[in-house]
């Protein structure tokens, strides 16, 4: 079965300090995969997405993410954190066919000055 | 161009009652998706519709349905409403569907249920 797996429920980090968010992915092939961005009181923003090629993509906002087959992980980072990176962070899949996406349970970010 | 939209935005319902909630997407956009957010579980997929055809459902009871018109705005409906319901309902919208096309998510529906 599909599954996504973002195994930092809570990740405080200082202001100006690097980010490295975890997703782990189980699919039967090599899916489509995005990190999204969710500001309280707020839809879903789109970071990035992989859809095939260079396994490093570049995103919004300074973020990127590294996808690795061999570990099944697409792992977000960013080299300083501003203060308005603090939300919600969520790792998806989504099928090559169709129009299904599964989301992982989401990483929630606190950012400290 | 204007966002996806989502009316209402709060909603306060009764244990037992049932709930239309309703979905603009951006213009042009033909694929509508649903999704369920709740503390404990994430984003569910709740289904998809694709030009007035529900192409894809997710594992939800027959109590939760929806629809697409002509104009591609969606509606999705709940029954006889539950407790576990209370979540944030987003919609998102894309140019075509399929998962290689980025979805466009609203600011949600806030349901609660007493």
């Amino acid at each position: 079965a599909q599954s996504v797996t973002q195994p930092d429920i809570h990740i405080t980090v200082s202001e100006g300090a690097s980010l490295e968010l975890r997703c782990n992915y189980s699919y039967g092939a090599t899916p489509y995969l995005f990190w999204y961005v969710q500001s309280p009181g707020q839809g879903l923003q789109l970071l990035l997405k992989y859809f095939s090629g260079d396994t490093l993509v570049q995103g919004i906002k300074g973020f990127e993410a590294e996808f690795k087959r061999s570990q099944s992980s697409f792992n977000l980072r960013k080299p300083s954190v501003h203060w308005s990176d603090a939300a919600e962070y969520f790792c998806a899949v989504g099928a090559r066919t169709g129009n299904q996406f599964y989301f992982g349970t989401g990483t929630s970010l606190t950012v400290i000055p | 161009k204007a966002g996806v939209t989502q009316t209402p935005r709060y909603l306060i319902k009764t244990r037992g009652q049932q709930v239309t909630l309703s979905c603009s997407p951006i213009s042009g956009h033909r694929s509508v998706s649903w999704y369920q957010q709740t503390p404990g579980q994430g984003l569910q997929f709740l289904f998809e519709y694709f030009s007035e055809t529900q192409r894809n459902k997710g594992n939800f009871p027959g109590r939760f349905s929806g629809r697409q018109f002509s104009n591609s705005r969606s509606e999705m409906n709940v029954s006889t409403l539950e407790l576990g319901d209370s979540a944030l309902y987003l919609c998102a919208s894309s140019s075509t569907g399929g998962s290689g096309y980025e979805q466009y998510f609203g600011p949600g529906t806030r349901l609660t249920v007493t």
